[in-house]
């Protein structure tokens, strides 16, 4: 079957900008998962939703990001006035619930030039 | 707060030697533990995890991982090393909601 899938597979903005990053999870997984991965680093988390709600939105680093899920299926990730330091790969994954194995995305590479 | 050590950042082995990987967590209760792999371009592939049980645990390709709660370790093995496994490898811990937190990779390099 299909797996997670990130679009786009890469997106080049300059500082200021706002951009959008979508996450199709597998069907019928109910977990969704942002994390971010810079470069020489491990995966970061950002946010965990269950269903269409953000049950951990802890990992988020400030206000310019924001997340959406608001069928419980596809996820946008927002970043307002974007900066050099949100360069990054972005990933999402996806599981059936908690406690279960998380299914990641290739990621979206994003610079901020 | 829940922490990954990989204290290891470049491993190099040759091909057919068999192969630690070093994994170090710090967490208040029985932790979740995985191992993950991420090839150049690639997103990450779950090789094992453990949840409870059997603390030696099985997984893809060959690998295998023995958690030690004295020691707080969950270290990655393979007997044999092929040269399709160069890659880079995550530990991580899961936790409340199923977060996971990762440590630093470790990049391994098979020699031929």
């Amino acid at each position: 079957g299909a797996g997670v899938s990130q679009t786009p597979s890469n997106k080049v903005t300059e500082k200021g900008k706002y951009v959008e990053l979508r996450c199709d999870p597998i069907s019928g997984h109910t977990a969704l998962y942002w994390y971010r991965q810079s470069l020489g680093q491990g995966p970061e988390f950002l946010i965990y939703f269950q269903g269409t709600g953000a049950a951990d939105d802890s990992g988020l680093p400030n206000d310019r990001f924001f997340a959406v899920r608001p069928e419980g299926s596809v996820s946008t990730l927002k970043i307002q006035r974007t900066e050099r330091g949100d360069s990054a790969v972005y990933l999402c994954a996806s599981s059936l619930g908690r406690d279960t194995e998380q299914f990641f995305g290739p990621g979206t590479r994003l610079t901020v030039l | 707060a829940q922490s990954v050590t990989q204290p290891d950042i470049h491993i190099t082995v040759s091909e057919g030697a068999s192969l630690e990987l070093r994994c170090n967590y710090s967490y208040g209760a029985t932790p979740y533990l995985f191992w993950y792999v991420q090839s150049p371009g690639q997103g990450l592939q779950l090789l094992l995890k453990y949840f409870s049980g059997d603390t030696l645990v099985q997984g893809i390709k060959g690998f295998e991982a023995e958690f030690k709660r004295s020691q707080s370790s969950f270290n990655l093995r393979k007997p044999s090393v092929h040269w399709s496994d160069a890659a880079e490898y995550f530990c991580a811990v899961g936790s409340y909601g199923n977060k996971l937190v990762f440590g630093a990779g470790t990049i391994l390099r098979v020699k031929s």
